[in-house]
């Protein structure tokens, strides 16, 4: 089935550090969504992104929805210790036609902060 | 009210149990999901319910069992589980529709199989 390619799979950072992560698919997109899970939590909803070329922020984090469909990154500027956690991008193929419910997960981003 | 509320947290059952998981929103939403959630891994759908009615199952075993008793209850019955069931049960709920607005996940349960 689809997959979407998620990188860097693990990052450490030093705090203060900005943070870059990505997510890129084969085929087109309608939706991306950012989550971050904490160990034993379910994901919480960060960004969701509806349009090609959107740009949204929610306090220190900044996601966009690639123009090609194919990509999203995710920004977190600032970094502190309580950004750490598993980060997932998630999204819904175009192809999947109105009315479908499934998301495709990334394999998730793990941060790492260092005080 | 924007949570999706599941209990319990943590549950430790035998093999020969019967146990059930449950799932309550009260956002309207109208598509509500189980997915299945190993360590280090990301989530896997296991079934959907689109305005009560099963939409989806992906290839579930039959000792896992879902029902939908009204638009904001989802119920997962676990019968028969292995050892390698142990893992993160996930109910999320979404506004339904093209874009899945507002896709919600709760804190999930902790299952351990023994």
């Amino acid at each position: 089935g689809q997959q979407l390619n998620q990188s860097p799979q693990s990052m450490f950072i030093q705090e203060g550090e900005d943070v870059s992560m990505n997510c890129t698919s084969s085929s087109i997109f309608n939706t991306w969504l950012w989550y971050k899970q904490d160990p034993g939590e379910g994901p919480v909803l960060l960004i969701a992104l509806y349009k090609a070329g959107e740009l949204t922020s929610n306090g220190r984090l900044t996601a966009q929805f690639g123009i090609t469909r194919k990509d999203s990154f995710l920004n977190i500027s600032a970094s502190i210790p309580s950004d750490v956690g598993i980060y997932f991008c998630a999204g819904r193929p175009a192809y999947s036609g109105a009315g479908s419910y499934q998301l495709t997960f990334g394999k998730g981003t793990k941060l790492s902060v260092i005080p | 009210d924007t949570e999706v509320t599941q209990t319990p947290k943590h549950l430790v059952m035998g093999m020969t149990n019967k146990k059930s998981l449950k799932c309550e929103q009260h956002m309207g939403h109208r598509a509500m999901y189980w997915y299945k959630q190993k360590a280090k891994k990301p989530p896997e759908l296991m079934f959907v319910y689109s305005y009560e009615k099963l939409s989806i199952n992906e290839s579930v075993p039959s000792r896992f069992s879902p029902e939908c008793p009204n638009s904001s209850l989802l119920n997962l019955h676990l019968h028969a589980l292995q050892p390698e069931d142990s893992a993160l049960y996930l109910c999320a709920s979404s506004q339904g529709g093209v874009v899945n607005y507002g896709y919600t996940f709760g804190s999930g349960t902790r299952l351990t199989v023994v």
